[in-house]
């Protein structure tokens, strides 16, 4: 079975600019994840979608960070503009419904300079 | 707020010993889970207790719950240095809500 994929693994751009991350999860699960983590620190949620549909997005800066996930299959996370503090592994996962175990992708590592 | 924290922050033992890692959380939970990450990889689940469990084991792993207590320990016997990783707990308060991780253990077997 294909794990949680995500492109690309590693970015790195200039304070300002912008970025997009996708993620592809596993084929059959409604419920998907993104996740920031910072160096050193567990990962915060960022948004959950179940199929296309926003369950949780409390904790997503949306001034500058937007995630869509266009007919309830692949997602993207974009950061428009980026900041320092963004600097971070951005982890998508996925699971077969809201209570059933997470899987998560290798992770997109950004660094913003 | 952070819901779950690990203690201690950093583990250093032998191969064959044994790893004892420690998690504390504030509000009550629908259950608890523990997850593995190798330097610059994914989380993987280790294992799953729920709120009316106490013990749980996987192979080497034990879990422990303790509502009253709100703490659960992760328990790794005979270590390898392949368990070198950061452990997180993370825990959500109601079924299905958001999953909440705390900062990690960070395991180093040395061989």
């Amino acid at each position: 079975e294909a794990g949680v994929a995500q492109s690309p693994r590693y970015k790195i751009i200039e304070k300002r600019q912008s970025v997009a991350f996708w993620c592809n999860p596993i084929s059959g699960h409604a419920t998907l994840y993104w996740y920031q983590q910072i160096l050193g620190q567990g990962p915060k949620l960022l948004i959950q979608f179940q199929n296309n549909g926003v369950v949780d997005d409390s904790q997503l800066p949306k001034d500058r960070f937007s995630a869509e996930r266009l007919k309830g299959v692949d997602s993207t996370l974009k950061i428009q503009p980026a900041k320092l503090e963004d600097s971070a592994v951005y982890l998508c996962a996925s699971s077969f419904n809201r209570v059933n175990t997470i899987y998560f992708g290798e992770g997109s590592w950004l660094t913003v300079v | 707020s952070q819901q779950g924290e690990e203690d201690p922050q950093a583990l250093s033992i032998q191969e064959g010993e044994n790893a004892t890692m420690n998690c504390s959380y504030k509000t009550s939970i629908n259950n608890l889970q523990w997850y593995r990450q190798n330097s610059g990889r994914g989380l993987v689940h280790l294992i799953l207790i729920r709120s009316n469990e106490r013990e749980k084991h996987s192979g080497r792993l034990r879990v422990t719950l303790d509502t009253s207590k709100k703490s659960s320990s992760l328990l790794i016997t005979a270590s390898r240095a392949a368990d070198t990783a950061s452990y997180f707990c993370a825990t959500d308060a109601v079924r299905g809500s958001r999953l909440t991780f705390g900062e990690g253990t960070q395991l180093t077997v040395n061989p």
